[in-house]
């Protein structure tokens, strides 16, 4: 059985810094990747995904994500942090035999001024 | 441009009571979803389906059924209401290429439902 970990629930942050937000998974196949984001009272977004091919990925907003198979990780990263970037990102895996999604907990951004 | 419609947006019912959400797409997706979204639980899936008239269990099942008539629509029916049953339902959809070419296609969603059960 897959899972996501997302291993922080919650990450502040000034505007304009850098920031991580962490993601592990677990599966005994290969995977597909996926980070959204979920503004306030509104549905999911996609922010990037990983398929296959290069490991660095990129997406809007000036989000990207590196996939790292040997850590099963996929963590999305952003240099400089807006405002308008608070909201909660969900990571997500498929892999084969799953006709759906698994996503983690959730990561509620919170930047501050 | 509509994409992933739910209906309605918001409900309170009563313990007991029945009720069924509506989702519609207009994408021509094959596949469709309804999530649960609780506090600290990311989201979880209910029923999904991969075609007309097709329809599958998810994570958490119990208490709900669901029916895809139509392509364009996927029902949610909660049928005797229970407080555990409060939360945010989403639904989403997605495209398939076909030979299972389903796993690498984004999912599309709706704003949710939010559904209070008193």
């Amino acid at each position: 059985a897959q899972s996501v970990t997302q291993l922080d629930s919650q990450v502040p942050v000034f505007e304009e810094a850098p920031v991580e937000l962490r993601c592990n998974y677990s599966s005994s196949v290969s995977v597909y990747l996926f980070w959204y984001v979920q503004y306030p009272n509104q549905g999911l977004q996609l922010l990037l995904k990983y398929l296959s091919g290069s490991t660095l990925v990129k997406g809007i907003n000036g989000f990207e994500a590196e996939f790292n198979k040997s850590q099963t990780s996929f963590h999305l990263r952003k240099p400089s942090v807006h405002i308008s970037d608070t909201a909660e990102y969900f990571c997500a895996v498929s892999d084969e035999g799953r006709r759906a999604l698994t996503f983690g907990s959730g990561t509620r951004l919170q930047v501050q001024p | 441009n509509a994409g992933v419609t739910q209906t309605p947006k918001f409900r309170v019912l009563k313990t007991g009571q029945s009720m069924t959400l509506l989702c519609a797409q207009d994408m021509n997706h094959e596949y469709m979803y309804w999530y649960r979204q609780d506090p600290g639980m990311g989201l979880r899936l209910i029923h999904y389906s991969v075609g007309e008239g097709t329809t599958a269990k998810g994570e958490v099942p119990d208490g709900y059924n669901v029916s895809r008539l139509k392509k364009q629509n996927f029902l949610l029916g909660l049928e005797s209401a229970a407080p555990s049953q409060t939360s945010v339902y989403f639904c989403a959809s997605s495209y398939s290429t076909g030979t299972g070419g389903y796993r690498n296609q984004p999912q599309h969603f709706g704003d949710g439902t939010r559904l209070s059960i008193l």
